[in-house]
């Protein structure tokens, strides 16, 4: 079955401690996302990715980094430097949909949970 | 002003009841429009594409008017299984594919 997965599903952070996010994609897709959602709020864009060892940063990239040396991996790093980290962390990929009548566009992985300790 | 605009709700609804959801986007440049769903603590997922000409999905019928720059969702005979946040999303001319999310549309489908 094709898709993204995403881990661990939750993921707690100490003071002055960088942690690592999975993404994985399995859907052949070129371009690749990292969102933050806080409670009561939309999708923030935090990096893209729109092909293999290229990416750019979205609306609030400070404190983030990420890398992309494979097409089906997209691993976003939050840094010591994120003062406010805790949110739930979605990654999504872009290209047709699994089903046939579904068209190109954004589909995400389940997302993890990061709480600070 | 925010780029893409909803009314948070929520909306309380019961079993059976026609609801419907606006949204408005701020960019004239905005090219692909998009119906989400998110259930609670869940990842968002594409419920359907929202054509120029109106398009339909069973009970789901989306509109766009681009010159009002709106877009809506009709819900109709609605079910307990209904009850999640509808995010309206909206991609712009040139984003290279981003898209712009607004808050969502709350609805509770009630026995």
């Amino acid at each position: 079955d094709g898709g993204i997965t995403q881990s661990p599903k939750y993921l707690f952070r100490k003071e002055g401690q960088n942690v690592t996010l999975s993404c994985e994609q399995n859907l052949n897709h070129d371009a690749m996302y990292w969102y933050r959602q806080d409670p009561g709020q939309g999708l923030r864009l935090i990096y893209y990715s729109q092909i293999v060892n290229d990416f750019q940063k979205g609306d609030i990239a400070e404190g983030y980094s990420v890398s992309r040396e494979k097409k089906e991996s997209f691993p976003l790093t939050v840094t010591s430097a994120q003062k406010n980290p805790t949110a739930f962390y979605l990654c999504a990929s872009r290209g047709p949909g699994t089903s046939g009548r579904l068209q190109e566009t954004q589909y995400f992985g389940p997302g993890t949970r990061l709480l600070v300790l | 002003r925010k780029e893409v605009e909803q009314d948070p709700g929520p909306f309380n609804v019961p079993e059976g009841a026609t609801v419907a959801f606006n949204c408005t986007y701020s960019n004239s440049a905005s090219q692909s429009f998009f119906w989400y769903r998110q259930d609670c603590r869940k990842e968002p997922k594409l419920l359907m594409s929202v054509y120029s000409s109106g398009n339909e999905d069973g009970r789901f019928t989306a509109q766009l008017n681009r010159a009002s720059q709106y877009i809506s969702l009709l819900i109709r005979d609605s079910k307990l299984s209904d009850s999640a946040t509808y995010l309206c999303v909206v991609n712009m001319r040139g984003s290279q594919g981003n898209l712009i999310f607004g808050k969502g549309t709350k609805l509770s489908v009630k026995p």
